[in-house]
């Protein structure tokens, strides 16, 4: 199994620009959810989703879309990039939200805006 | 805002010694995680104490859990140079049980050789 892979694994975007995060798990998981990590920080919830179909949103959710069609996928899409939005981009899955289980994490998407 | 707040920030010791971190959160928890990151790596599940467990081994690491002081603690005993990474605590609220993690902003362990 891959885990969690996420891509790309470095970006630098120009303000205004928009562009996708992608992020897909080959563990049948139901519970998916971004997260950015700033310098020095821990990391912050943007989406979350507990199945195919259902998303919400996150202690920083502005800026951000996501949507789940499928399990395996849950991609997170910048509208109208920012600097503020420079950060790391981690996605992660647990495999059923109300057992609490631990999460598995991606290894990452570093994230530029100029 | 961030729900944990973990103690110290930055801690160094040498190859052998304990290292103890600590986590402090303000809601009730279903569970409480610890995470380790490794520079410039996505972050990898260490151990996970249920609000109804006081304390938990997994090799090295011993975990506590305090809920009347809403407070947690993660010692690694003999270090070593490989453990140097960040660790974090990570909260579940009760009502979500496993989902929805709040993490704290870390403890920059370094153990040297």
């Amino acid at each position: 199994n891959a885990g969690v892979t996420q891509t790309p694994k470095f970006q630098v975007l120009k303000t205004g620009q928009s562009m996708t995060l992608q992020c897909a798990q080959d563990m049948n998981h139901e519970y998916m959810s971004w997260y950015r990590q700033d310098p020095g920080m821990g990391l912050r919830l943007i989406h979350y989703s507990v199945g195919a179909g259902i998303t919400d949103q996150g202690e920083v959710p502005n800026g951000y879309n996501v949507s789940r069609s499928t399990t395996e996928d849950f991609p997170l899409r910048l509208l109208s990039a920012a600097p503020s939005q420079t950060s790391v981009y981690f996605c992660a899955s647990t495999p059923h939200p109300m057992t609490g289980t631990e999460a598995f994490f991606g290894q990452g998407t570093r994230l530029t805006v100029v | 805002s961030q729900q944990g707040e973990e103690d110290p920030q930055a801690l160094s010791i040498q190859e052998g010694e304990n290292a103890t971190m600590n986590c402090s959160y303000k809601t009730s928890i279903n569970n409480l995680q610890w995470y380790r990151q490794n520079s410039g790596r996505g972050l990898v599940h260490l151990i996970l104490i249920r609000s109804n467990e006081r304390e938990k081994h997994s090799g090295r690491l011993r975990v506590t859990l305090d809920t009347s002081k809403k407070s947690s603690s993660l010692l690694i005993t003999a270090s070593r140079a490989a453990d140097t990474a960040s660790y974090f605590c990570a909260t579940a609220p009760r009502e979500t049980s496993g989902s929805r993690l709040t993490f704290g902003e870390g403890t920059q362990l370094t153990v040297n050789p």
